[in-house]
């Protein structure tokens, strides 16, 4: 079945800029959206945006201006990028498949990694 | 865009049913039928546990169930159990196509 596994840095310095991936295992990354989101220690989810497989994006509102989301299906990979970053990007970063077509969810999803923005 | 709001915290003794809330408006939960909920354990990702309002992947016990009124959509579980003391998150597409998650709730097995 479908994986996904994120990778990239565990700590950020603030105003430099947060990078990660998220490998796809198991099968294409084709035809499906890939989406990052993000759950800060002890509080809620945030949808954070999606790319889908041709390139076209989706962005949460409230972070628009800081974000770029992209796919390398070569690969099977696709990434984030989160500029200007502060104390309050600090979150676990989980990156997960939605259908565009039904069934409608987010999965699967991958286990998350965690990211410090401190000095 | 705002967060669903769902309540912080329910609560049910085992056997019992409980019922989650999650009120949006016309523009995300109120304009779809693509709700779905997330079930999530301390130290693990999300899982998904409804799809579009009412729909059980496979897997799911049928103890799980979901429904839709107007801009309110909740997630029933009955039988209350152990095992599903986790948070539960409510999720809904947007009229600007983009997503968004409920505040969550906490569930807790008396």
């Amino acid at each position: 079945q479908v994986q996904l596994q994120e990778s990239g840095p565990g700590l950020v310095k603030p105003s430099e800029t947060l990078s990660l991936t998220c490998t796809v295992s198991g099968g294409s990354i084709s035809n499906y959206y890939w989406s990052w989101i993000r759950q800060p220690p002890g509080k809620g989810l945030e949808w954070i945006g999606f790319v889908y497989y041709s390139g076209s994006t989706s962005y949460n509102p409230s972070l628009r201006s800081r974000v770029t989301i992209s796919v390398d299906t070569s690969k099977n990979q696709f990434s984030l990028r989160l500029t200007s970053v502060t104390a309050a990007d600090t979150a676990v970063y989980y990156c997960a498949r939605y259908s565009g077509t039904p069934p409608k969810w987010f999965d699967p999803w991958g286990q998350g990694t965690l990211v410090t923005v401190s000095s | 865009q705002s967060a669903l709001t769902q309540p912080a915290s329910v609560s049910g003794s085992p056997g019992q049913s409980i019922t989650i809330s999650c009120t949006g408006t016309s523009s995300d939960v109120g304009g779809y039928n693509y709700v779905s909920w997330y079930q999530q354990h301390p130290g693990k990702a999300p899982k998904v546990m409804i799809y579009e309002v009412s729909n059980r992947p496979s897997g799911v016990s049928n103890r799980f169930s979901g429904s839709k009124s107007g801009n309110t959509a909740s997630l029933t579980i009955s039988g209350l159990q152990a095992e599903d003391e986790a948070d539960y998150y409510c999720s809904s597409p947007t009229s600007s196509s983009t997503y968004v998650f409920g505040t969550g709730t906490k569930v807790t097995v008396l």
